[in-house]
């Protein structure tokens, strides 16, 4: 069963413009993961914040946990077209080893 | 190559035959995993292996899935007496440390499966 649940399951926005995800989940976590599927090709990570992080960067990534909500977002500035891509988060429970993941944002962006 | 190969890409076979995927991880990795992603859904955790041994394999759907790393290195997840519902994309990752808790996994592009 999937642990995480995206939102929105679409989102199409103009070049430029920034995109925001979110991710809510059900149990405690050691971290949250964040990563891009291009259609027809596998998962790329792009960010993993650990459970006592509340925010994290890379490049026009910025992503947010919130553990007493159980939830997490993913912003992503000054969206290109080369971002259209469906994103997933996955959360890692401290039990076991597996990755559990969302059903995903189908993101577009025009250009 | 530098990152996770899996083969063959594509596979179509009638119900009731086995299949065998096969998965070339990053060289050096630890950890490997095997996920079933139905369309338009997010991938299901399959099986997980730390070198030869394969520590969790309660997402296996069935009797009918088994995967092996005999040597640590490359893997392959045999589906036997094939049914529709197996039809999916079946996707391995890898990645370093020995478990997967706290890296990023390195994602091949997958074996997509047709049962007819």
């Amino acid at each position: 069963s999937q642990q995480g649940e995206e939102d929105p399951q679409a989102l199409s926005i103009q070049e430029g413009e920034n995109a925001t995800m979110n991710c809510s989940y059900k149990t405690s976590i050691n971290n949250l993961q964040w990563y891009r599927q291009n259609s027809g090709r596998g998962l790329v990570h792009l960010i993993l914040i650990r459970s006592n992080e509340r925010e994290k960067h890379s490049g026009r990534l910025r992503v947010t946990l919130d553990t007493s909500k159980k939830s997490s977002s993913l912003l992503i500035t000054a969206s290109r077209a080369a971002d259209t891509a469906s994103y997933f988060c996955a959360t890692v429970r401290y039990s076991n080893n597996d990755m559990r993941f969302g059903a995903g944002t189908r993101l577009t962006v025009k250009p | 190559g530098a990152g996770v190969s899996q083969s063959p890409r594509y596979k179509v076979a009638k119900r009731g035959q086995d299949v065998a995927l096969r998965c070339d991880p990053i060289s050096g990795h630890v950890s490997l995993f095997w996920y079933q992603q139905a369309l338009g859904q997010g991938p299901e955790f399959l099986t997980y292996f730390q070198n030869e041994a394969q520590l969790d394999k309660s997402g296996l759907p069935s009797d009918r899935f088994f995967a092996e790393r005999p040597e640590g290195s490359v893997s392959t997840l045999k589906i036997q007496r094939t049914q529709q519902e197996d039809s999916a994309v079946y996707l391995c990752a890898s990645s370093l440390g020995r478990t997967g808790k706290d890296q990023p996994q390195h994602f091949g592009d997958g074996t997509r499966l047709s049962i007819l």
